[in-house]
């Protein structure tokens, strides 16, 4: 199976920072990789597919970016509506797998 | 408006059976593979198995082989995952999501969840 490995596991921020998460597949994945937020006792929100693509009616400060083995989820100017959990997950195998996940803070 | 209901959580013993349904309402259930997806108190999410639009296909996460059953009824436009075998590692909230392609498969619409808890 494609192990995915994300980093940081938890991350302190302050509203208005911009903060980088990281994602490394174990094998090459293309650009088959997803991007969800999570808050507490909900259900996870795609927010990016494919790499790079903004899903609908996501906020534009939400970006990622990557290919191959090595993605990024890049958040602009944090809001204090972010401060969430946030996993990437693969969809280049049909067996899909999710990263750890990483913990967005306050500050 | 795209939805997923999910239902038939509850505790059981180590062991025992339970069967989760997920009711899809807003698209075309039959034109979507579908998935499972838990997540254990305080962990991670962990995905559990796929279904094709037909049947045709299913595919698990190897801790469930064996022991869970994804199916469909398209005519319901609805999902199930048997759970039997049940063991106190299941316990988890189960996610439906619907799996949509546009440039590559994405779980773009999630239900609430429903609680399994296993324990004696």
């Amino acid at each position: 199976d494609i192990q995915m490995t994300q980093s940081p596991s938890s991350l302190s921020a302050s509203v208005g920072d911009r903060v980088t998460i990281t994602c490394r597949a174990s094998q090459s994945i293309s650009n088959y990789v997803n991007w969800y937020q999570q808050k507490t006792g909900k259900a996870p929100k795609l927010l990016i597919y494919a790499a790079s693509s903004l899903q609908s009616g996501v906020p534009a400060r939400f970006s990622g970016s990557g290919s191959g083995t090595d993605f990024t989820l890049t958040i602009n100017s944090l809001q204090p509506e972010d401060f969430s959990t946030y996993y990437c997950q693969q969809s280049y195998s049909i067996r899909y797998t999710f990263g750890q996940g990483t913990k967005l803070e306050i500050k | 408006e795209v939805q997923l209901v999910e239902s038939g959580g509850g505790l059981v013993q180590p062991g025992g059976s339970l069967k989760l349904s997920c009711a899809a309402s807003g698209f075309t259930f039959s034109s979507n593979w579908m998935s499972w997806v838990r997540q254990a108190p305080g962990k991670g999410l962990e995905w559990v198995a796929n279904i094709k639009q037909d049947g045709s296909e299913k595919y698990y996460v190897d801790s469930v082989k064996g022991r869970f059953t994804i199916s469909r009824d398209n005519a319901k436009n609805s999902l199930y995952l048997q759970m039997d075998s049940l063991r106190a590692e299941d316990t988890a909230v189960y996610y439906c999501a619907r799996a949509f392609y546009k440039w590559n498969y994405h779980l773009d619409c999630w239900g609430q969840g429903t609680l399994v808890t296993v324990s004696s």
